[in-house]
């Protein structure tokens, strides 16, 4: 059973970098099936998508974090990461990484259970 | 920021049949791209609900069901139980490149 799970610090200094990562267990990031993806929840609001990347290196991401977000992956650790850069408040949020159930930004059939992340001096 | 538009809530009594809308556009729906629905339970993970505008992964009961039509997508779910009560989103792809979810919708069940 594929599993993924976030870990990173749950407080973050306005201005600095947001750093997660997603350990994914039960399947490989490598397979040429799937795309993988983190999405975000800020606290009593809906679901935004951040980006996602597949094994080749091909990222995409949100036009609205403004070039702020880089996903990389490390596939010796089957691991895939989240950075965001310059968090403000509004960078507050629960994050979420999920698999893409195709080779392309389609659904997520499997998602991590969150890590709760807040931007604060 | 959202592109998909959704009502912020629905209500209905148990046994009732509720639906909930999913609008989009030319670049997102409306150029063919398939609508996926999930399951937001309080203090959870969303959970996949429909995916490929009307298909349900195992173990979705029937009561739930998915539909598109031009730029707009919907989700009824039928014999309305306590259980169901949770937030439901809509995902799509835009010809951006991007993945879009919908505002999301409260379900209450009265």
């Amino acid at each position: 059973q594929l599993q993924l799970q976030e870990s990173g610090p749950g407080l973050v200094k306005p201005s600095e970098t947001l750093s997660l990562t997603c350990t994914v267990s039960g399947g490989s990031i490598t397979s040429r099936s799937y795309y993988w993806g983190w999405i975000r929840q800020p606290p009593g609001k809906g679901l935004e998508w951040v980006g996602s990347f597949y094994y080749s290196g091909d990222t995409y991401y949100n036009p609205s974090l403004k070039g702020r977000v880089t996903i990389s992956a490390d596939p010796a650790k089957n691991q895939f990461s989240l950075k965001l850069g310059s968090v403000t408040a509004a960078d507050t949020a629960v994050y979420y990484c999920a698999r893409h159930a195709d080779a392309g930004l389609d659904h997520c059939d499997y998602w991590g259970q969150g890590t709760r992340v807040t931007v604060s001096s | 920021q959202s592109v998909l538009t959704q009502p912020p809530s629905v209500s209905g009594a148990p046994g009732q049949r509720v639906t909930i809308s999913c609008t989009g556009s030319r670049s997102n729906i409306g150029a063919g791209y398939d609508v996926h629905w999930y399951q937001q339970l309080p203090g959870t993970a969303p959970k996949l609900l429909i995916y490929g505008n009307n298909r349900r992964p195992s173990g979705v009961p029937d009561r739930f069901s998915g539909s598109k039509s031009g730029t707009s997508a919907s989700l009824a779910i039928t014999g309305l139980q306590a259980e169901d009560e949770a937030d439901y989103y809509c995902q799509s792809f835009d010809v951006s490149l991007t993945s879009v979810f919908g505002t999301g919708t409260k379900v209450t069940v009265l």
